[in-house]
């Protein structure tokens, strides 16, 4: 069956340096993967999304790399802030018009100041 | 441009009541998508509507169902609420259409969602 995993619940990084999510992926062949940002009681904001074709999408301070090879997607935040607290969430669109989209668990991130 | 509107935000239901929630999609936006969240299943996919056709389906039973109106809006209704539908409902709208594969804007646009209790 398709499976979806974010292999971290929560993680703690002290601000200023690199947060690193990961987003593993199996029984599963999608068209995109998008990152989303979702904070205590509101909906996820989309940040990022790369093709298949593409290795690596940046924004800013954020970067995205797409291996098809070993189903993975890696999601870094540089010189973090404590702003950058959330909990992320990597989702898969195999149809890649965002209207189905299969979600991660979710990694919840801490900025310690 | 006004964001995906969700009413109302929170809601209280007793058992075996019936709930119907209700989205405005982004101005432009014809595709709607229901999502529950639970902390326990996390984000998991409901429906989608296109044209005021369900054009995709997820794993739910039968008495989570929804419509789509000819303005876009959106309604999804629960019967016969069961404690374990206590959860976080979200609606996401899209510029993408069925007959769109592969389109460019492939960004869903989250409301902040209703969270439904039920006791």
């Amino acid at each position: 069956s398709q499976k979806i995993e974010q292999n971290s619940e929560a993680l703690n990084i002290q601000e200023g340096k690199t947060a690193t999510l990961t987003c593993n992926y199996t029984n599963y062949s999608p068209a995109y993967l998008q990152w989303y940002r979702q904070d205590p009681g509101r909906g996820p904001v989309f940040l990022l999304l790369i093709r298949e074709n593409e290795k690596e999408k940046r924004k800013e301070r954020l970067k995205v790399t797409f291996d098809t090879t070993l189903k993975q997607s890696l999601f870094h935040i540089t010189a973090s802030q404590p702003a950058d607290s959330a909990t992320y969430l990597c989702a898969l669109d195999a149809q890649g018009s965002a209207r189905q989209l299969t979600f991660g668990s979710g990694t919840q991130l801490t900025v310690l100041p | 441009k006004a964001g995906v509107t969700q009413t109302p935000r929170y809601l209280i239901k007793t058992r075996g009541q019936q709930v119907t929630l209700s989205c405005s999609p982004i101005s432009g936006h014809r595709s709607v998508s229901w999502y529950q969240q639970t902390p326990g299943q996390g984000l998991q996919f409901l429906f989608e509507y296109f044209s005021e056709t369900q054009r995709n389906k997820g794993n739910f039973p039968g008495r989570f169902s929804g419509r789509q109106f000819s303005n876009s809006r959106s309604e999804m209704n629960v019967s016969t609420l069961e404690l374990g539908d206590s959860a976080l409902y979200l609606c996401a709208s899209s510029l993408s259409n069925p007959g769109s594969h592969r389109a460019m804007n492939t960004e869903a646009f989250f409301g902040q969602g209703t969270r439904l209790t039920v006791v």
